[in-house]
């Protein structure tokens, strides 16, 4: 599986738009980039995933560099309920597992 | 809709007892899955199945056991339990292998302390 990094906590303000960055320079070109996020005592929960071209739900969107070696989760009003572990994801149609690394922890702020 | 549902919710062994955890989904899924979640690690899989009949071994499989005897049902088995087992444990399934397209569904989790 391909290597992440995220930070490993950001502070957003409420209704504001939050970026949630992700690094994966070794993604191969076949991997799919699956976000989720884990409310606190929650199991984890699906936000959205993408291959190449950007993304839209009614969660968030998703947005992908053109070289794929880098994403953004857009959230684009945070409310208080967005606060989790946000975990970004790159994984082959072939894994056996997602591969969850220690995410992002997003505070919002009232 | 249940999705998926977990029980126990919370559970206290003593070192060297058993117990089984339950998972059951009712959204017809072929792919379950158990993970565990250490204190502030992320989820590491112990076991999975693709299909009634079919089970095979994860990254942390040691001390467990699995059986898939029908779609909906997939309990994880700890067969003497050791306080290195002591975790959140969390259930998952999804239509097909959760890499590809297909969206996982969790449990809300077991929290299990063994002393």
């Amino acid at each position: 599986d391909a290597k992440t990094t995220q930070p490993n906590s950001m502070e957003s303000n409420e209704e504001e738009p939050v970026h949630l960055p992700c690094n994966h320079s070794t993604i191969s070109g076949t991997d799919y980039i699956h976000w989720y996020r884990q409310l606190p005592s929650q199991g984890p929960e699906y936000v959205i995933h993408g291959l190449t071209s950007n993304v839209n739900n009614r969660m968030a969107s998703l947005a992908i560099a053109e070289d794929r070696k880098s994403s953004t989760l857009i959230l684009h009003r945070a409310t208080l309920r967005d606060a989790a572990v946000y975990y970004c994801i790159p994984s082959s149609g072939s894994a056996r597992q997602l591969t969850f690394g220690s995410g992002t922890q997003l505070t919002v702020l009232p | 809709n249940a999705g998926v549902t977990q029980t126990p919710k919370f559970q206290v062994l003593k070192t060297g007892q058993s117990m089984t955890l339950q998972c059951a989904q009712d959204m017809n899924h072929e792919y379950m899955s158990w993970y565990r979640q250490d204190p502030g690690m992320g989820l590491r899989l112990i076991h999975y199945s693709v299909g009634a009949g079919i089970t095979d071994q994860g990254e942390v499989p040691n001390g467990y056991n699995v059986s898939r005897s029908t779609t909906e049902d997939f309990p994880l088995r700890l067969l003497s339990a050791a306080p290195s087992q002591t975790s959140v444990y969390f259930c998952a399934s999804s239509y097909a292998q959760p890499g590809w397209v297909s969206e996982a569904f969790f449990g809300q989790g077991t929290r299990l302390t063994v002393v």
